[in-house]
């Protein structure tokens, strides 16, 4: 069955760039929508933005301006860049395998599953 | 942008029907889904398609979607599903998620 892993630094200084990746093992990166997703502590989910496996991306409007998701289908990962952080980008961040379907002329999309994810800190 | 709105909380005692909401501008012309999270782990997908559970996830977990909202039903509640639920939908090509609800088992 498919898992992922984040992986990255866990401690980013304020106006840096965070940058993690995602390992997908048991399965091919090579279909599907990967997305991230974070979590600020104490709070609720946030969806970043998701890649295709042939590189179209689509990103949440209020984080478009400092976000890049990329892949890399040869290591099956795919990664996230958040640049300019404060502390408000604190968070949990996962990342996850999303589906989009039409049923029935209406759009089904999910994600499942998540990574473990990896908490990242932005203080100096 | 789209906004999906959860009660913060809902307390349900042990073997009784817990509901959580999710209300959203015309929920019911989606689809929504549902997320179960516990403490200190990722969230785990427990409905999808408004009302389809994914392989391994308990038959009292259902769920239903009409006019502005969805509804995750838990029947029998155990304590072991006592958890953060989240509703999540697809919005102008976004995915969007709910505010959360902490469900407690007293």
């Amino acid at each position: 069955q498919v898992q992922l892993q984040e992986s990255g630094p866990g401690l980013v200084k304020p106006s840096e760039t965070l940058s993690l990746t995602c390992t997908v093992s048991g399965g091919s990166i090579s279909s599907y929508y990967w997305s991230w997703i974070r979590q600020p502590p104490g709070k609720g989910l946030e969806w970043i933005g998701y890649i295709y496996y042939s590189g179209s991306t689509n990103y949440n409007p209020s984080l478009k301006s400092r976000v890049t998701i990329s892949v890399d289908t040869s290591k099956n990962q795919f990664s996230l860049k958040l640049s300019s952080v404060t502390a408000a980008d604190t968070a949990v961040y996962y990342c996850a395998r999303g589906g989009i379907t039409m049923v029935r002329g209406v759009y089904d999309a999910w994600f499942d599953p998540w990574g473990q994810g990896t908490l990242v800190t932005v203080s100096s | 942008s789209y906004e999906l709105t959860q009660p913060p909380s809902v307390s349900v005692s042990p073997g009784q029907t817990a509901s959580i909401t999710c209300s959203g501008d015309k929920l019911g012309d989606k689809y929504a889904c549902w997320y179960q999270q516990k403490p200190g782990q990722s969230p785990v997908l427990v409905i999808y398609q408004d009302s389809k559970r994914p392989s391994g996830i308990p038959e009292r977990f259902s769920g239903s979607n009409s006019g502005n909202t969805a509804t995750l039903t838990i029947s029998g509640t155990q304590a072991m599903d006592e958890a953060d639920y989240y509703c999540q939908a697809w919005d102008s090509s976004l995915y969007v998620f709910g505010t959360g609800t902490k469900v407690t088992v007293l």
